[in-house]
């Protein structure tokens, strides 16, 4: 069975930085995009980016594109997002996701949260 | 950037009856990408549909999803207890977006 688990989340000022890690079993990460989503409170889902099973391509939506920086650790199964120069818009559950667009599974979420 | 609309916000229904969700996209989705997820509160999402009307692994049969251009829906027979949760589209060409999302209360 697929689990997918992310850590990390919490609360940071504006300007700071934050790192969420996913640790994904149950399935061979090497072989897979993976991707990170949040929803921000009563907003929509927002995909934020997404990164190649061997981590060379990656991607980004506008939103966060030069501010957020997604890797991953073949090694460890782990993936990875470094979020710095966060905005209170950043405030969101941030989910990681297995396939690079369309994904078939998600993990439960962490939260960041962006304030002073 | 393509916009889902998704109608109703909220469909209160009881368990047994039919559920028919919407979900509209600003210009036509090319290739069929489009897919439909379930999410319950505290629990991981789940993908039910994709490529418009392909059933997920392990998703039940009373899940169907059908549409064309830029009109999908999303069915769901007879409602299971287990059905009551939060529905998202999504369009997953090369810049994804997810409609707002359809709340199925117990009516």
């Amino acid at each position: 069975e697929v689990h997918l688990l992310e850590s990390g989340g919490g609360l940071v000022q504006p300007g700071g930085s934050l790192r969420l890690s996913c640790t994904a079993s149950g399935f061979t990460f090497s072989s897979y995009a993976m991707s990170w989503v949040r929803q921000a409170p009563g907003k929509k889902v927002e995909w934020v980016s997404a990164i190649s099973a061997t981590g060379v391509t990656t991607y980004y939506a506008d939103s966060v594109k030069g501010r957020f920086t997604i890797s991953r650790d073949n090694s460890k199964n782990t993936l990875y997002v470094q979020m710095d120069s966060l905005r209170a818009e950043d405030t969101a559950v941030y989910y990681c996701a297995k396939g690079q667009w369309l994904s078939d599974n998600w993990g439960q979420g962490a939260l960041v949260t962006v304030s002073s | 950037e393509f916009v889902l609309t998704q109608s109703p916000g909220t469909l209160s229904l009881s368990p047994g009856e039919r559920a028919t969700l919407s979900c509209r996209a600003s210009q036509n989705i090319s290739s069929f990408k489009l897919a439909w997820y379930q999410h319950q509160p505290g629990q991981a999402a789940r993908l039910l549909i994709y490529g418009v009307s392909t059933r997920a692994a392990g998703i039940p049969d009373r899940f169907s999803g059908r549409g064309s251009g830029a009109d999908f829906t999303l069915t769901i027979s007879r409602l299971e207890p287990e059905d009551f949760a939060v529905y998202y589209c999504q369009q997953y060409g090369s810049s994804p977006t997810f409609g707002q999302g359809t709340k199925v209360e117990i009516k």
